[in-house]
């Protein structure tokens, strides 16, 4: 089983619209949960940290089930800009806590 | 206001000629990572620098070195490019305690001819 599992999409949904991913993970000891974007031919850059109550900002909410091992993203009233592939992230399995595993992306289309 | 710079962006090489990306970093964190991405794929951890101390990931070819001559600087050398080499290269640091989220740099695409 990979460390780090994504449904890659690609996702196409119409404006304004609510569109959810989730991703598994294998390691049960994880402790740090992340959600990147990153847009064609750019680097992963943080959306937000995946707090054990859930957390929201703005629009994209995060749910972490340590029961289940997954991590889920929503978002809400899509914009066209929303448009990337999102990245799951979770630590590795190592002493250190702070090296990451990342997942291979849910691609997102938003269309007008 | 860019905090990790990595250069060039764009990298032209010859096979089995050398070739060093550089990296730097503006926020004084303890690690700088390197990451090989291909197209559709998953950044993959090639190495990193807890401050001077080296780790290698068990799978990164032997082709791939790293220096970090301070803080700010980290270098990635690969010795003899082959044509599989061709990828996005990502630069990132962390503070190195859990739950800290890593900054990449803008990346440096190889290509290989």
């Amino acid at each position: 089983r990979k460390e780090v599992e994504q449904d890659p999409g690609p996702f196409n949904v119409p404006e304004g619209a609510t569109v959810a991913f989730n991703c598994t993970y294998s390691n049960s000891a994880s402790q740090s949960f992340f959600w990147y974007r990153q847009d064609c031919r750019k680097e992963p850059k943080l959306l937000m940290s995946v707090y054990s109550s859930g957390n929201e900002d703005g629009r994209f909410t995060a749910q972490l089930n340590r029961a289940s091992q997954y991590i889920s993203l929503l978002i809400r009233d899509s914009k066209l800009s929303d448009s990337a592939t999102y990245l799951c992230v979770v630590n590795k399995n190592s002493n250190s806590g702070y090296a990451l595993n990342f997942g291979k992306g849910t691609s997102l289309l938003v269309t007008p | 206001d860019a905090m990790v710079i990595q250069n060039p962006r764009y990298q032209v090489t010859q096979f089995g000629k050398p070739v060093t990306l550089s990296c730097s970093q503006t926020l004084n964190h303890n690690v700088m990572y390197w990451y090989q991405q291909k197209s559709s794929q998953a950044p993959k951890l090639l190495f990193h620098y807890y401050d001077k101390d080296f780790n290698n990931e068990a799978d990164t070819p032997d082709n791939f070195q790293s220096r970090r001559p301070n803080t700010s600087f980290c270098f990635l050398d690969i010795r003899s490019p082959g044509l599989g080499d061709a990828a996005m290269y990502l630069c990132a640091t962390s503070r190195g305690q859990p739950n800290q989220p890593q900054h990449f740099g803008d990346g440096t695409r190889l290509s290989i001819l």
